[in-house]
């Protein structure tokens, strides 16, 4: 079974803070993603990986930026948190190339910041 | 105009109930098509996989694609109380570009009461 697993299901942040969202997939795909869902917009896509240390903007980048080192490794970064960035953050990953396209969530992260 | 269009419901049916899950899309370059469903406080989990046109069937689940109305639909035969969630199509291809990103509804929110 694939496996995309995000650091924290729950965290509390305050306004200001600099914070880290982990996600790991066992996998070996080549493209990752991060994701925030909120009521009544759905997903909207932030950043997208490729491969390892490329990156490109989703629809919304704006505060945030996003690290990746290792190939089953995907970093979030909010630089200076803030209540709007208040969501539910979800990772996922899929294979690259056009053979397969599904791709595989984690099990999300509701970040709450005060 | 949305790139992909999914009535957000909310859906209510008596368990045992035939459901109709539906999308259209605008982009004639989309060749893959995938359903998802999302538990409350839960990441999505793919529930259906489908490449071009055709129908696809797995257990109680029935998925349609039909490329040429550009129009997708996921049946739930035999509803249960455990079908309840929020359904999200999901497509991509050529037109996002080849890097694997896909393009999202918005998400039908299911119930079937007992």
């Amino acid at each position: 079974d694939v496996k995309v697993t995000q650091s924290s299901r729950y965290l509390v942040k305050r306004t200001g803070e600099k914070v880290f969202l982990e996600c790991v997939q066992d996998m070996d795909h080549e493209n990752m993603f991060w994701y925030r869902q909120d009521p009544g917009l759905g997903l909207r896509l932030i950043y997208f990986s490729y491969d390892v240390k490329m990156k490109e903007k989703g629809d919304i980048p704006e505060g945030y930026s996003v690290s990746r080192e290792k190939k089953e490794r995907f970093s979030l970064i909010l630089e200076s948190a803030s209540t709007n960035q208040t969501s539910m953050y979800l990772c996922a990953s899929s294979f690259g190339g056009t053979s397969r396209r599904e791709a595989f969530f984690g099990q999300g992260t509701r970040l709450t910041v005060v | 105009q949305k790139e992909v269009e999914q009535d957000p419901g909310p859906l209510s049916v008596p368990e045992g109930a035939i459901v109709s899950l539906n999308c259209t899309y605008s982009n004639s370059a989309f060749q893959y098509f995938m359903w998802y469903r999302q538990y409350s406080r839960k990441g999505p989990e793919l529930l259906m996989y489908t490449y071009s046109s055709g129908n696809k069937e797995d257990g109680r689940f029935t998925a349609q694609v039909d490329k040429s109305s550009k129009y997708i639909s996921l049946f739930i035969r035999d509803s249960q109380p455990s079908d309840s969630a929020t359904y999200l199509c999901a497509m991509g291809g050529r037109g996002s570009s080849n890097t694997g990103k896909l393009i999202f509804g918005q998400g039908t929110t299911l119930q079937v009461k007992p």
